[in-house]
């Protein structure tokens, strides 16, 4: 076990709502990440957290937010929620410092219906 | 073109095989790169890392070839539980802030 945990495991909204999903880093790690993946697909990068800034970005909109909390727990929110949005969202945590490898929580799984 | 690629898979190979997945990349400014394993409806889990020319671990051997931008990941002696989809990805330096980037991963079935 990675020691990262997310919550909720699993999701289901309607389109046009809003959603927040929860990440706990692995003790020690003050950089958290954020990946969609969709089905069949590879992770895609979302945004990263580093001492409660955001720290890079990938190709997604504006609705697309975060935070990072002083414990370096994280949050993601969607709003306006979209059929597209469908997919496993993984949070991964690190260690600034020294290196670049990043260990995955369980994810959570949302389905936009 | 895509900035990781991977064989597209998927690989079903008889226990005891040995197999090898390949992936390109395009950010020629990539200084790290990893093979991470999933398994189905499960997070990505580090297989290995790949810093310098290539490493070891056990019956893994991953390869790194800058000049032609080529990353490999060679298993041997298959078993059973190797079976899931095995992602290349790069950390592509430029970035400044370790995005990683995935492919879509390679399927791998181990068959008795």
């Amino acid at each position: 076990e990675t020691g990262v945990t997310q919550s909720p495991t699993h999701l289901i909204k309607t389109r046009g709502q809003q959603v927040t999903l929860r990440c706990s880093s692995q003790s020690g790690h003050n950089t958290v990440s954020w990946y969609q993946q969709a089905l069949g697909q590879g992770p895609q990068f979302i945004f990263q957290y580093y001492r409660e800034e955001e720290n890079g970005r990938g190709n997604f909109p504006p609705r697309f937010s975060g935070l990072q909390f002083p414990n370096y727990s994280s949050e993601l929110n969607v709003n306006a929620l979209e059929l597209d949005d469908s997919a496993l969202y993984l949070c991964a945590s690190s260690a600034r410092e020294g290196t670049d490898t990043q260990y995955f929580g369980p994810g959570t799984r949302l389905t936009v219906l | 073109r895509k900035e990781v690629e991977q064989d597209p898979g998927p690989f079903n190979v008889p226990e005891g095989a040995t197999v090898a997945f390949n992936c390109t990349y395009s950010n020629s400014a990539s200084q790290s790169f990893f093979w991470y394993r999933q398994d189905c409806r499960k997070e990505p889990k580090l297989l290995m890392s790949v810093y310098s020319s290539g490493n070891e671990d056990g019956r893994f051997t991953a390869q790194l070839n800058r000049a032609s931008q080529y990353i490999s990941l060679l298993i041997r002696d298959s078993k059973l539980s190797d079976s899931a989809t095995y992602l290349c990805v790069a950390n592509p330096s430029g970035a400044g802030s370790y995005q990683l980037t995935f492919g879509k991963g390679t399927k791998l079935s181990v068959i008795p």
